[in-house]
């Protein structure tokens, strides 16, 4: 089985700040994982991806992900934040091996970034 | 660049009834994706296609049937709507080579 776990339901900080949206997975083997945002009335934008290599890796809009193998996460980080930014912040996980191809997804994190 | 289309955009119907969910993409992807988005909560996959022909069952795919009959179509049925499935129901598509996946703007189902 495969789950993502995003802990924080909603996270709040203003505009400057630094933000660092958590998320944690289950899966048995070397899983694929990606940050999607949603911003207010539309549909799911990529962010970033790790599939393999370098465990910090850099995505759109300034945001960058690292992944922790040690403790099975993939935590998403920007500095400084912006007040654009306020959006839902979905982690994603994508199995391989025999789950190629199946995507499970946090239940998502709504950043407010007050100005 | 490429489109997601999925039609209609709002879809009501009754309880009971059997409604389809169409979507379309032209970026040329082997595998397309189903989820449903319940307000405030994620995303639940419900069924996905790797290629044309192929289904693929996700966490959430009872009460529901696929159809991937062209590459560039991937079709939902609600084989009998109920009140609790109310939620907006988004088609997505994967790049093979960069493993990003592309979503529609997404038909919200409301069920009276």
């Amino acid at each position: 089985a495969q789950s993502v776990d995003q802990p924080d339901a909603h996270v709040t900080l203003y505009e400057g700040a630094s933000l660092e949206l958590r998320c944690s997975y289950s899966y048995s083997a070397a899983p694929y994982l990606f940050w999607y945002v949603q911003y207010p009335g539309q549909s799911l934008q990529f962010l970033l991806k790790y599939i393999t290599g370098d465990a910090v890796v850099k995505g759109t809009k300034g945001f960058e992900a690292e992944f922790r193998k040690s403790n099975s996460s993939f935590n998403l980080k920007k500095s400084p934040a912006h007040w654009s930014d306020s959006a839902k912040y979905f982690c994603a996980l994508e199995g391989t091996g025999a789950n190629t191809g199946k995507l499970t997804f946090g239940h998502g994190t709504i950043l407010r970034v007050h100005p | 660049g490429g489109i997601i289309t999925q039609t209609p955009k709002f879809l009501i119907g009754q309880e009971g009834q059997k409604l389809t969910l169409k979507c379309q993409q032209n970026f040329n992807h082997d595998t397309m994706y189903w989820y449903r988005q319940d307000s405030g909560k994620g995303l639940r996959l419900i069924y996905y296609s790797i290629t044309e022909n192929d289904l693929q069952k996700g966490d959430l795919s009872e009460g529901y049937d696929a159809s991937r009959e062209k590459k560039s179509s991937f079709s939902l049925t609600v084989t009998s709507a109920q009140k609790n499935e109310m939620a907006v129901f988004l088609c997505a598509s994967k790049d093979k080579f960069s493993y990003e996946q592309y979503f529609g703007p997404g038909t919200r189902l409301t069920v009276l």
